[in-house]
């Protein structure tokens, strides 16, 4: 069975920018996670995707959105980009909602310049 | 809001000898309770969990105790090889998901 897949692995944009990144969670997996990881601020939850609506959010600006396809695929972008956004985006996808096993994708390095 | 505090931030052993890291969490409705490893240039990987109706389970070289009492669980891992050495996150909450700030374990041969 195929893993978490994230693409694409590594994105180099500037300041103002917007960019949209993708995950296909594992095969009957339906709810997909988004996380942001920092030196700084470590692991911190973005949102979580359940059956195409967004069921929980993190504490971040609204710039910071996605959704998710009736395939379970997400997306994940992130308008008007500023330095502080460079990061490594993780998703993971788990069968049900909630509290169950996540299974990370290798994760999609940011940079913004 | 939840919180959940891991300790240490960074932890050097000798191989062979044993590790242990600690997670305090601020929900007591949380019920489960995993470990993650991630190594270097990949995502997270489940390595054990535990849910709150079990004080301890094991598997191999790792072992997981809970303690709902006092609202911590802790990871331990015995006989320490160098594959151990990667950074290891807690994972607690009960609505929202929150990580451990991690904890970077470099094993020495």
């Amino acid at each position: 069975k195929a893993g978490v897949t994230q693409t694409p692995r590594y994105l180099i944009k500037t300041r103002g920018q917007q960019v949209t990144l993708s995950c296909s969670p594992i095969s009957g997996h339906r709810s997909v996670s988004w996380y942001q990881q920092t030196p700084g601020q470590g692991l911190q939850f973005l949102f979580e995707y359940f059956s195409e609506t967004q069921r929980n959010k993190g504490n971040f600006p609204g710039r910071f959105s996605g959704r998710q396809f009736s395939n379970s695929r997400s997306e994940m972008n992130v308008s008007t980009l500023e330095l502080g956004d460079s990061a490594l985006y993780l998703c993971a996808s788990s069968l049900d909602r909630g509290r169950g096993i996540q299974y990370f994708g290798a994760g999609t390095r940011l940079s913004v310049l | 809001g939840e919180n959940v505090e891991q300790h240490p931030s960074t932890l050097s052993v000798q191989e062979g000898d044993s590790a242990v890291i600690k997670c305090t969490y601020s929900d007591s409705a949380s019920n489960y309770f995993p470990w993650y490893k991630q190594e270097l240039g990949k995502g997270p990987q489940l390595i054990i969990d535990i849910r709150s109706n079990v004080g301890e389970k094991k598997d191999q070289r790792i072992a997981v105790t809970l303690n709902k009492t006092a609202k911590h669980f802790s990871l331990h891992i015995t006989e320490t090889q160098p594959e151990d050495s990667a950074v290891y996150f807690c994972l607690g909450g009960a609505q929202k998901l929150v990580f451990g700030q991690g904890t970077r374990l470099t094993i020495n041969p």
